[in-house]
């Protein structure tokens, strides 16, 4: 079956430092890859998606590039703030039902 | 992009009530819709797929008779918890996607039910 394996957290950063966190993935064929994130007490936004091989997604200064060879789909903001302190998951939607990373606690202190 | 409704937001319940939690999807028709269940700092487990017009699919582990799923239109799912106790207090998410296949799900805002 698909399973998402997401870095353990939680990761916590000083302001303005570059921020990685590592996802990888075990499915049928290529599915699309998708990061969501959970602010305290909301539900899930979806942050950026990629669809296909080397497609890079794309979203307030965070990044990720679908990488088939080793099946990875690793989240990098170059420079985070305060305001990106949330929970991450990385997860995949085949049919539209989705199968979730562990989820990786960010916190950004100023 | 596509937008899912759930409400309420929150509910406290007392234990041996029932709360219905609602999933719309407002601009688009959904024959498939999912519900997951989030513990304090977990994540998102998948607890039942609700098909429009026939019966949900539950995941192994979920209790069908506690967890009651109604999908009587292509743009709503129901979530009844029967006789709610302490342990079922969580946050419960539904998603629906637009399309089939490989497709980008959309996620409701989430509910928070506390059982007291």
């Amino acid at each position: 079956g698909n399973s998402v394996t997401q870095m353990e957290g939680p990761v916590t950063l000083s302001e303005e430092a570059f921020l990685t966190i590592n996802c990888t993935y075990t499915a049928t064929g290529y599915p699309s890859l998708f990061w969501y994130v959970q602010y305290p007490g909301e539900g899930l936004q979806l942050l950026l998606k990629a669809t296909k091989a080397d497609d890079k997604g794309s979203n307030k200064g965070f990044e990720a590039t679908y990488r088939k060879e080793t099946t990875s789909f690793h989240l990098e903001k170059g420079s985070v703030q305060v305001s990106d302190s949330a929970v991450y998951f990385c997860a995949l939607n085949p049919a539209g039902k989705s199968t979730f990373g562990d989820g990786t606690t960010l916190t950004v202190k100023p | 992009g596509a937008v899912v409704s759930q409400h309420p937001s929150r509910v406290i319940c007392k234990s041996g009530t029932s709360v219905k939690i609602e999933c719309r999807s407002l601009d688009f028709q959904a024959t498939t819709m999912f519900w997951y269940r989030q513990f304090p700092k977990k994540s998102l487990m998948l607890m039942a797929t609700s098909n429009e017009g026939s019966k949900a699919t539950y995941e192994q582990g979920v209790e069908k008779d506690k967890f009651l799923i109604n999908h009587a239109s292509l743009t709503l799912s129901t979530l009844t918890v029967t006789s709610a106790h302490p342990e079922d207090s969580s946050f419960y998410i539904c998603s629906a996607s637009p399309g089939t296949g490989d497709t980008e799900a959309f996620f409701g805002q989430g509910t928070r039910l506390t059982v007291v």
